[in-house]
C-alpha cells in the first residue's frame, strides 16, 4: 500500500544553519504530498503541498519539490529559527480512498 | 473563526471502562476525520464523516470503536472496553466542502487516551 518515509529524528540545529529533512514515498499513481507540522501544544497545521511532479511547495520560507522520478519530496529551509522547533509530518494523499498518509515525523530543535 | 475543539484533552482510565471524546469541528466544515497517533508514529486514519454520514473506515476501528456525527456538526468517538494498547493521541480533523480532497485538513490538538 502507499506509505511515507522520513528521516528519523531527532534533528538538533543552531539558529541560522540549513535545514534538509528527507522524505520518501511509495505510491500507486500520482499522489499529492504534504508536509504538516505540529508546534508544542498545538495541533498539526498544513506547512505546504505540492500536487503534481516538479511543483515547488513553499511557506514561512520552507521548500520542497515533487520529484517523481526519485519519489521524493525533502523539506529545507535555508536558515532555521528557534521558533521552527517542531514536528515536521510528510504525508500523501493517493490511491483509492483520498485520505491522508503521514509519515513518522521528523522532531526539530533549534538552539540560539 | 474558531479552530477545531477536542473534549477531553487528557482521559485516564482504567482498562474495561468505556471512554467517549467529542470534537467540535471549524463550522461550515462538512467532513470530518479521526486519527490516531501514538508515541514516535505519524497519525493514522480511523473514520471520516461527510456531514452526518459516515462514508469510509479504517480496518484500526475494531468493533469496540464506534464513531458518530449525528447532526452533521459535532462528533464523538466511543471506545468500550478500552485496552491498554488503546492508549494514544486521538486527533479530530475537518475541511472544507469540496468533491475532492485536497489534503488540507485543521486538527485539533487531540485527545490522549492513558489506559491503566
Amino acid at each position: 500500500g502507499d506509505s511515507v518515509t522520513q528521516m528519523e529524528g531527532p534533528v538538533t540545529l543552531s539558529e541560522e544553519a540549513f535545514l534538509t529533512i528527507n522524505c520518501t514515498y511509495t505510491a500507486t499513481g500520482y499522489p499529492s504530498l504534504f508536509w504538516y507540522v505540529q508546534y508544542p501544544g498545538e495541533g498539526l497545521q498544513l506547512l505546504l503541498k505540492a500536487t503534481k511532479a516538479d511543483d515547488k511547495g513553499s511557506n514561512k520560507g520552507f521548500e520542497a519539490t515533487y520529484r517523481k522520478e526519485t519519489t521524493s519530496f525533502h523539506l529545507e529551509k535555508g536558515s532555521v529559527q528557534v521558533s521552527d522547533s517542531a514536528v515536521y509530518f510528510c504525508a500523501l494523499i493517493g490511491g483509492s480512498q483520498g485520505n491522508l498518509i503521514f509519515g513518522k515525523g521528523t522532531k526539530l530543535s533549534v538552539k540560539p | 473563526d474558531t479552530g477545531v475543539s477536542q473534549n477531553p484533552r487528557h482521559k485516564i482510565t482504567k482498562r474495561g471502562q468505556n471512554v467517549t471524546f467529542r470534537c467540535d469541528p471549524i463550522s461550515e466544515h462538512n467532513r470530518l476525520y479521526w486519527y490516531r497517533q501514538t508515541l514516535g508514529q505519524g497519525p493514522e486514519f480511523l473514520t471520516y464523516f461527510q456531514n452526518e454520514a459516515q462514508l469510509e473506515k479504517s480496518r484500526l476501528l475494531s468493533d469496540r470503536f464506534s464513531a458518530e456525527r449525528p447532526k452533521g456538526s459535532f462528533s464523538t468517538l466511543e471506545i468500550q472496553r478500552t485496552e491498554q494498547g488503546d492508549s494514544a493521541m486521538y486527533l479530530c480533523a475537518s475541511s472544507k466542502r469540496g468533491g475532492r480532497n485536497t489534503g488540507e485538513l485543521f486538527f485539533g490538538e487531540g485527545s490522549r487516551l492513558t489506559v491503566l
